[in-house]
C-alpha cells in the first residue's frame, strides 16, 4: 500500500489565484482530513470527511472548499489565495473508529507570495 | 480558551538515556490523550495513545503516563536512540456519538539525541 499521498510537494502562489491539492489514500479508510501546520506550531484541523459525500468544517476552514466523490479521494481547494495561507499542508486518514491513529501524507509546503 | 500545550519546546539527550517528555491539558472532558512524532520533513506518525481513565499504558520502548490531578502527560522514551529525534506532538480527542472525535494538537517539543 501506498498509505496517503499528497501532491504537489511544493507550490509558490501569487495573492488572488487558486488551486488544489490532492490527497487519495488507498488504505479504504472512511474518515479524512486535512490540516495546516504553520512553523513551530501543532496542527490545526481544516476539514474532515466522514465518508464519500460528507464533510464538515473544522477549527479552521475559511479561504478553503474540500469535496469528496470517492473514498479514496479528498482534494483541497484554494480560491483566492492570501499570504495567510503560506502553511504546510497535511492529509491524513484514519478507520472510521479509530481516529486517535491517523495515517499522514508527506505534506504540501505551500508560499503565497 | 482550553487548549493542549507543552512545558518545553527543546529537549536534548544523551543517546541511550531515557527521554521524558511533557504536556499539560486544560480539558478535562477530554476522552483520548494521544502522541505523535513528527521526523524533519514528514508527516506525523501515531505512537501511542491512552483513554482518560487510565493512568498508564506501555508500548514498545515507550510509556505514557496521564495524571489527571494535575492534568499533566508525559512520554518515557526508553533507551533513547537517534532515530528518535524528532518533533514530538500531543494531542487529545473527546468522544462523539460512540465513536472518536477530531483531534487537537499541542505545540511540539523537538527531542534532539546527541551521540
Amino acid at each position: 500500500n501506498a498509505g496517503v499521498t499528497q501532491t504537489p510537494k511544493f507550490r509558490i502562489l501569487k495573492i488572488g489565484q487558486s488551486m488544489t491539492l490532492q490527497c487519495t489514500q488507498d488504505m479504504n479508510h472512511n474518515y479524512m482530513y486535512w490540516y495546516r501546520q504553520d512553523p513551530g506550531m501543532g496542527l490545526k484541523l481544516i476539514y474532515y470527511s466522514v465518508g464519500a459525500g460528507i464533510t464538515d468544517k473544522g477549527e479552521v476552514p475559511n479561504g478553503y472548499n474540500v469535496s469528496r466523490s470517492t473514498t479514496e479521494d479528498f482534494p483541497l481547494r484554494l480560491e483566492l489565495a492570501a499570504p495567510s495561507q503560506t502553511s504546510v499542508y497535511f492529509c491524513a486518514s484514519s478507520y472510521g473508529v479509530r481516529n486517535n491513529e491517523q495515517f499522514f501524507g508527506p505534506g504540501t509546503r505551500l508560499t503565497v507570495l | 480558551g482550553e487548549s493542549v500545550g507543552l512545558h518545553l519546546p527543546t529537549l536534548s539527550v544523551q543517546e541511550g538515556d531515557n527521554s521524558i517528555i511533557n504536556c499539560a491539558y486544560s480539558n478535562s472532558a477530554s476522552d483520548y490523550f494521544i502522541w505523535y512524532k513528527q521526523e524533519s520533513g514528514k508527516g506525523p506518525q501515531f505512537i501511542i495513545d491512552i483513554r482518560s481513565n487510565m493512568d498508564k499504558r506501555q508500548g514498545q520502548r515507550v510509556t505514557v503516563l496521564l495524571n489527571k490531578t494535575v492534568k499533566h502527560l508525559s512520554l518515557q522514551i526508553a533507551a533513547t536512540q537517534p532515530g528518535d529525534s524528532a518533533v514530538y506532538f500531543c494531542a487529545e480527542n473527546k468522544e462523539t456519538e460512540g465513536s472518536q472525535g477530531n483531534l487537537i494538537f499541542g505545540k511540539g517539543t523537538k527531542l534532539s539525541v546527541k551521540p
